[in-house]
């Protein structure tokens, strides 16, 4: 069964102390990895797309990173804007995105 | 601009009511989605269009229906059977299946 799961649940971080979220994945024959932010009451803004183990991407504070069983989102230097909720998906083998429940992260300045 | 639009954002509905929720998009994409998001769990698909006329269930199809007549738009009724429908609802667009692009949302309350 195609599964993602994400941890932690929730993050509390200082202004400037840098960490990782995690999403776990179980999908036969990866067809993308899918990184999302969502703020409160608002749609999941799209972030970044890996698609093969070992391919990494950057967007300012963020780097996305990709192996065969899980992908990693680095915050650098996270400022409080970056307060959010962080949601993973994969593309299931039904043809459809498979969600993980999503780390919701706390930056205080 | 390019993107997708919700309405309403908010929407409250009363017992055995049928409520319909708007979704377009001008970003000339084939596919669109529709996702429900509960407090505590992932996005759930409802149902989903890769054509126009044409669309699939999801994985919690059961109380809601769609209809696919323009490439730019896919409104979601949800109807008196769903007997859960309090929830944050989003749209989604895609050029192919793989990277989606979602709306605002739109948040169905039942009285």
């Amino acid at each position: 069964e195609d599964q993602v799961t994400q941890s932690p649940e929730a993050l509390r971080l200082q202004e400037g102390e840098s960490s990782s979220l995690n999403c776990s994945y179980t999908v036969s024959g990866l067809r993308g990895l899918f990184w999302y932010r969502q703020d409160p009451g608002k749609g999941p803004e799209f972030l970044f797309t890996l698609y093969s183990a070992g391919e990494e991407k950057e967007k300012e504070r963020l780097k996305a990173t990709l192996t065969k069983k899980e992908s990693f989102l680095h915050i650098t230097a996270p400022k409080p804007e970056d307060s959010a909720t962080y949601l993973c998906a994969v593309w299931g083998s039904q043809g459809n995105l498979i969600f993980g429940k999503g780390t919701k992260l706390s930056v205080k300045p | 601009d390019g993107g997708i639009t919700q309405s309403p954002k908010y929407l409250f509905r009363k017992e055995g009511q049928n409520v319909t929720l708007s979704c377009e998009q001008n970003l000339n994409h084939d596919a669109m989605y529709w996702y429900r998001q509960d407090p505590g769990q992932g996005l759930r698909l409802i149902y989903y269009s890769q054509i126009v006329n044409d669309f699939q269930k999801g994985d919690i199809a059961e109380g809601y229906s769609v209809s696919r007549e323009k490439k730019e738009s896919f409104p979601l009724t949800v109807t008196s059977a769903q007997k859960n429908p309090t929830a944050f609802y989003l749209c989604a667009s895609a050029a192919d299946t793989y990277e989606q692009f979602f709306g605002p949302g739109t948040r169905l309350t039942v009285l």
